[in-house]
């Protein structure tokens, strides 16, 4: 999966307990991509990074927060799950500047159940 | 605003048959165009992408679209179908004129390749 790991793989937590999940990359690409899978909606675009300490809010960001320190990990942390957060969760990378057009490669993902 | 349509929640084609999953997608600038595969329990996979020039693109497995300004359509389409084809796909749509890269994935078809 072009060089993209995402750790856990599986985790199932309770609501209201904060929840961490990483994605790290050996490509030295400058955007990374947190996306959301739900049966029907397809992938929803949570939050994005276009540099170290650069990022913004995609389409479905409320309750989701993002860091990145470092060019290789983009993280997203559930500050409070919540049931509607269970979903799978893909994280993706892309290179190049700004207004390009290379396409995103993906992790393997990462199933979160919030019970 | 960029929107992606997948009108077919499930394509049904018989090996060695061609095949055809529908996109159409709504972008003010100019398109930029992706599909993407995804195999259970997979991220998803790069197979082509339209920017500029030839309406007909090829792509990874056999797989080629065409797109079409006029019909703003982007079909995917491979001239044989395999059994080993059935998976789900996502047409994603990047309006040209929108930094950071963001794509717009469409709702995916469940493509089932029979025997």
């Amino acid at each position: 999966d072009a060089g993209i790991t995402q750790s856990p793989r599986h985790k199932v937590t309770e609501t209201g307990t904060p929840v961490t999940l990483r994605c790290h990359q050996t490509e030295n690409h400058r955007y990374m991509y947190w996306y959301r899978q739900d049966p029907g909606h397809g992938l929803r675009l949570i939050h994005y990074s276009y540099g170290v300490k650069d990022t913004d809010k995609g389409e479905v960001s409320d309750g989701y927060s993002v860091s990145r320190s470092k060019t290789e990990d983009f993280l997203l942390t559930l500050e409070s799950a919540t049931s509607s957060q269970t979903s799978v969760y893909f994280c993706a990378i892309s290179a190049g500047l700004a207004g390009s057009y290379n396409e995103q490669f993906f992790g393997p993902g990462t199933r979160l159940t919030v019970l | 605003a960029q929107s992606v349509a997948q009108p077919e929640d499930q394509v049904n084609v018989a090996e060695g048959n061609p095949l055809t999953v529908k996109c159409t997608y709504s972008v003010s600038g100019n398109p930029y165009l992706f599909w993407y595969v995804q195999y259970p329990n997979r991220g998803l996979q790069f197979l082509l992408k339209y920017i500029t020039g030839d309406n007909l693109v090829k792509g990874s497995y056999g797989f080629e679209a065409e797109f079409n300004k006029s019909q703003t359509s982007f079909h995917l389409k491979k001239p044989s179908a395999l059994v080993s084809d059935s998976a789900l796909y996502f047409c994603a749509v990047r309006d040209g004129g929108n930094a950071g890269n963001m794509l717009t994935f469409g709702g995916g078809t469940r493509l089932m390749v029979k025997p």
